[in-house]
């Protein structure tokens, strides 16, 4: 079975400094992973997704997120945090080898601080 | 968010009541899903309709009944609710949900419920 760990439920960062919002995953073959965000009173935004090849995936916002197999994580990234990138992200993984289903983690609520 | 809308945005209900909650995607996508978010909990995927069959239904109460009648249209009729079903519902599209597929969902707004 597929599983997805985000460890952390809050995450505060100053503005300006970088932010990481940790996630590790668990499948039986090669995952598929994305990243989304929810803002409030929103439905959630997909972010960026990392299928094969470069470990350094680029998306949205000036997001990014490394995919390490060996750690089995997918971490999300950013140079440098704004106030407006406070919302609650969502990991998520699929097995691409079985008609599975997209499984989420349970979200990690970023509060940017000015 | 054109792409995917949905109504009522908030439904405040008795246990007792019959509603629906609609979801309409824009994006041509042939895969509609449904997930139920509450405080606290993991998203959870509820249905899922590709090509306008049901291909996923993860041990929901029959008081939750969806419809499907074409692409771009999806049902949740609600009857004889609890009240720890009130949550976020949120209606998800994306394409080619089968095997292998890496394709992304777009989400909508959400319908925040209320069962009282």
């Amino acid at each position: 079975a597929q599983s997805v760990a985000q460890p952390e439920d809050q995450v505060n960062v100053a503005e300006g400094n970088p932010l990481t919002v940790k996630c590790t995953y668990s499948v039986s073959g090669n995952p598929y992973l994305f990243w989304y965000v929810q803002y409030p009173n929103r439905g959630l935004q997909f972010l960026l997704k990392y299928i094969t090849g470069d470990n350094l995936v680029k998306g949205s916002y000036g997001f990014e997120a490394e995919f390490n197999k060996s750690q089995t994580s997918f971490h999300l990234k950013k140079p440098s945090a704004l106030v407006s990138d406070s919302a609650l992200y969502f990991c998520a993984v699929r097995d691409f080898s079985g008609n599975t289903p997209l499984v989420f983690g349970k979200g990690t609520r970023l509060s940017v601080i000015a | 968010e054109t792409g995917v809308t949905q109504t009522p945005r908030h439904l405040v209900m008795g246990m007792t009541n019959k509603k629906s909650l609609k979801c309409e995607q824009h994006l041509g996508h042939n895969a509609m899903y449904w997930y139920k978010q509450s405080a606290k909990k993991p998203l959870e995927l509820m249905f899922v309709y590709s090509l306008e069959e049901r291909v996923e239904n993860n041990s929901v109460p029959s008081r939750f009944s969806p419809e499907c009648p074409n692409s771009s249209h999806l049902f949740l009729h609600l009857h004889t609710l609890q009240p720890e079903d009130s949550a976020l519902y949120l209606c998800a599209s994306s394409q080619d949900p089968q095997r292998g597929s890496y394709n992304e969902q777009f989400f909508g707004p959400g319908t925040r419920l209320t069962v009282l």
